[in-house]
């Protein structure tokens, strides 16, 4: 079962826009979220996150909003770079005895177009 | 650089045959991780390190794979008799006891190809 799901497999946004992009969680137990970055043949690059006690953590362009009640959280590009053109994956991870791995989505490709 | 690294960044083999691959973290972290990753998904969870000692393998870890970190520095992940659905890119991770959020960094990865 998916716990951390991506829905939208790719995003294409003009540059100087805003890019939105969507998360969702169905484990309750989610304590941290976090924002990825990908780039072809390099790993993840860790980008923002958040606690679930917050609903906003903001980090010059990028933002991360998070809606416990509706188990989503979202990122924010303001504006967007071709530079920011990569696979932003969201994570996800849990508190207690198990808070030390990350669940992941199956990321979101982000397209800036110049 | 001090960022996570790993060896080699890419390995192709043949079924059947066995592959080690190393992992060094960013030096002052005590925990370290290893994913897979495979086309079309995210990362993984396969096994983690505090210091030298291995706390969890996911049940994705079958017996043909091994971990270690023998110093609690770098660390090595091993597959014996690989089989073509090994075929992935193998990351690694670290990160350092007390993190706000747990934010993790990811070295390059290794990409496993089993023919």
């Amino acid at each position: 079962d998916q716990q951390v799901k991506q829905n939208s497999p790719s995003l294409s946004v003009q540059e100087g826009r805003i890019s939105i992009l969507n998360c969702d969680y169905t484990n309750s137990m989610f304590d941290y979220f976090l924002w990825y970055k990908k780039y072809p043949a390099e790993g993840p690059t860790f980008l923002i996150s958040i606690s679930s006690i917050k609903d906003k953590n903001e980090d010059g362009r990028f933002t991360v909003f998070l809606n416990k009640s509706a188990k989503h959280l979202s990122l924010h590009i303001v504006p967007s770079q071709p530079g920011d053109s990569a696979v932003y994956f969201c994570a996800a991870s849990a508190r207690g005895g198990s808070n030390y791995k990350l669940t992941f989505g199956k990321g979101t490709l982000l397209t800036v177009n110049p | 650089d001090t960022g996570v690294s790993q060896d080699p960044r890419h390995k192709i083999t043949k079924r059947g045959q066995n592959v080690t691959f190393r992992c060094d973290p960013i030096s002052e972290h005590n925990r370290l991780y290893w994913y897979r990753q495979t086309l079309g998904q995210g990362p993984e969870f396969l096994t983690y390190f505090q210091n030298e000692a291995q706390l969890e393998k996911s049940r994705l870890l079958s017996d043909r794979f091994s971990a270690e970190r023998p110093k609690g520095s770098f660390s090595t992940l091993e597959i014996q008799r690989t089989e073509q659905g090994d075929s992935a890119m193998y990351l690694c991770a670290s990160s350092l006891t007390g993190t706000v959020h747990n934010e993790q960094f990811f070295g390059p990865g290794t990409r496993l190809t089993v023919l």
